[in-house]
């Protein structure tokens, strides 16, 4: 069964950083793609970052660019995302999701952040 | 601003259809496969349709998507009170080179 198990979130300053984790199993996790998608309270989904299955490539959406990272360790069947300069706009809730081919697929609850002004 | 344009909001009776509109461009919707997600606050996002048409397992056919050109929609037949949930669209965007999605559709069930 597959199972994607987000942590690492919490309340936070404005400028400060937070690494949030993505635990998987259930799946070969070596062999997909990863994404990072948040939804800020009273907001829609919003894409982040995506890497590929070697962790060679990211990509990440303008919104968080040069501010998170996106990263994976495959012996560790974990996918992390790296947050610095948290701003107030960055408060939401935070899914990982494995890329499924033609679409995202979602299995956690995700992890709340807080950023405090 | 979503990159995908979707209604705010759906409403209809129990055992009625209800449709939602997902409108893109020719970098998303126009040339990649659509996907349909409901979400239930406090829930992971569940996948209702993907590549245009397809039911997961588990997926009632109450549940049916289509195409065309930009533009895609979701259909939900029957309507029962269990389906009240935001609904998404999404897809690939190739300008981007990352995922879009609509800004989410709020059904209700009267």
């Amino acid at each position: 069964q597959v199972q994607l198990v987000e942590s690492g979130g919490g309340l936070v300053n404005r400028g400060g950083s937070l690494r949030l984790s993505c635990a998987a199993s259930g799946f070969t996790f070596s062999n997909f793609y990863m994404s990072w998608i948040r939804q800020a309270p009273g907001k829609g989904l919003e894409w982040l970052a995506y890497i590929t299955s070697s962790g060679t490539y990211t990509n990440y959406a303008d919104s968080v660019r040069a501010r998170f990272t996106i990263s994976r360790d495959n012996a560790k069947n974990s996918l992390y995302l790296q947050m610095n300069n948290l701003r107030a706009e960055d408060t939401a809730m935070y899914f990982c999701a494995r890329e499924d081919g033609t679409h995202l697929n979602f299995r956690g609850q995700g992890t709340l952040v807080t950023v405090s002004s | 601003q979503s990159v995908l344009t979707q209604p705010h909001s759906a409403s209809e009776t129990p055992g009625q259809r209800v449709t939602i509109s997902c409108s893109g461009s020719s970098s998303n919707i126009g040339s990649k496969p659509v996907t349909w997600y409901q979400h239930v606050p406090g829930a992971a996002p569940k996948v209702l349709i993907y590549n245009n048409n397809q039911r997961p397992s588990g997926v009632p056919d109450r549940f049916s998507g289509s195409k065309s050109g930009t533009s895609a929609s979701l259909a939900i037949s029957g309507l029962q009170s269990d389906d009240e949930a935001d609904y998404y669209c999404g897809a690939f965007d190739d300008s981007l080179n990352g995922w879009v999605f609509g800004g989410g559709t709020k059904v209700t069930v009267l």
